[in-house]
């Protein structure tokens, strides 16, 4: 069984700290890893997605892989009240094919 | 572009009506899914197609019909439904980039069923 499990929620932070989720799996065949970002009542929406062991940046967001350890953390840097939302952790196997399996997320609350 | 259309925004039907739900991509991407979402829940995986055939079905209730007429539109045909279908469904698409496959979602179709 192929499981994808994040930190439990809420988070909040207060604007302009850093925000660091974190999500570990349990299949080691799994090869793409991505954390969407859900505002209330729309869909996921891609926000980073990450392949290789280390760190990746895309303006204030960073994901970080660790592939022995099973283990994608995303950390937003300087975070603002439309942060706000709560976040997908997903993992694609190529062995899974066109699956990909989904963390039950976590809700963060960015204070101003 | 990585936009994935969806149609209607929005739907209410009665448990004996027949509808259909409308997704389109025109990215080329080869892989297409229907979800169901609930509130506070991750999306919820129905059916993958695959090259338009159908790949994988998540033992959903035949009262869901899935069709991909081809490689750019994907429907789901509704009837017969109970108010506990009533979902967010959540319309997407992926490709492989070389460094793995990305999906895309759509702004999804609200129903609700009474």
């Amino acid at each position: 069984q192929k499981e994808v499990e994040q930190n439990s929620g809420p988070l909040s932070v207060p604007e302009g700290a850093i925000a660091s989720l974190n999500c570990t799996y349990s299949d080691r065949g799994s090869q793409s890893f991505f954390w969407y970002r859900q505002y209330s009542g729309k869909s996921p929406e891609l926000i980073m997605s990450i392949y290789s062991n280390g760190d990746k940046e895309d303006g204030r967001f960073t994901a970080q892989l660790n592939k022995a350890s099973q283990y994608v953390s995303l950390l937003i840097r300087d975070s603002q009240p439309s942060d706000s939302a709560t976040y997908l952790c997903a993992v694609n196997s190529r062995l899974a094919g066109n699956q990909f399996y989904f963390g039950t997320g976590t809700s963060l609350t960015v204070i101003p | 572009d990585t936009e994935v259309t969806q149609t209607p925004k929005h739907l209410v039907m009665g448990m004996t009506n027949k509808k259909s739900l409308k997704c389109e991509q025109h990215m080329g991407h080869r892989a297409m899914y229907w979800y169901k979402q609930k509130a506070k829940k991750p999306p919820e995986l129905m059916f993958v197609y695959s090259y338009e055939k159908l790949s994988i079905n998540e033992s959903v209730p035949s009262r869901f019909s899935p069709e991909c007429p081809n490689s750019s539109l994907l429907n789901l045909h509704l009837h017969a439904l109970q108010p506990e279908d009533s979902a967010l469904y959540l319309c997407a698409s992926s490709h492989n980039s070389g460094t793995g496959e990305t999906q895309y979602f759509g702004p999804g179709t609200r129903l609700l069923v009474l």
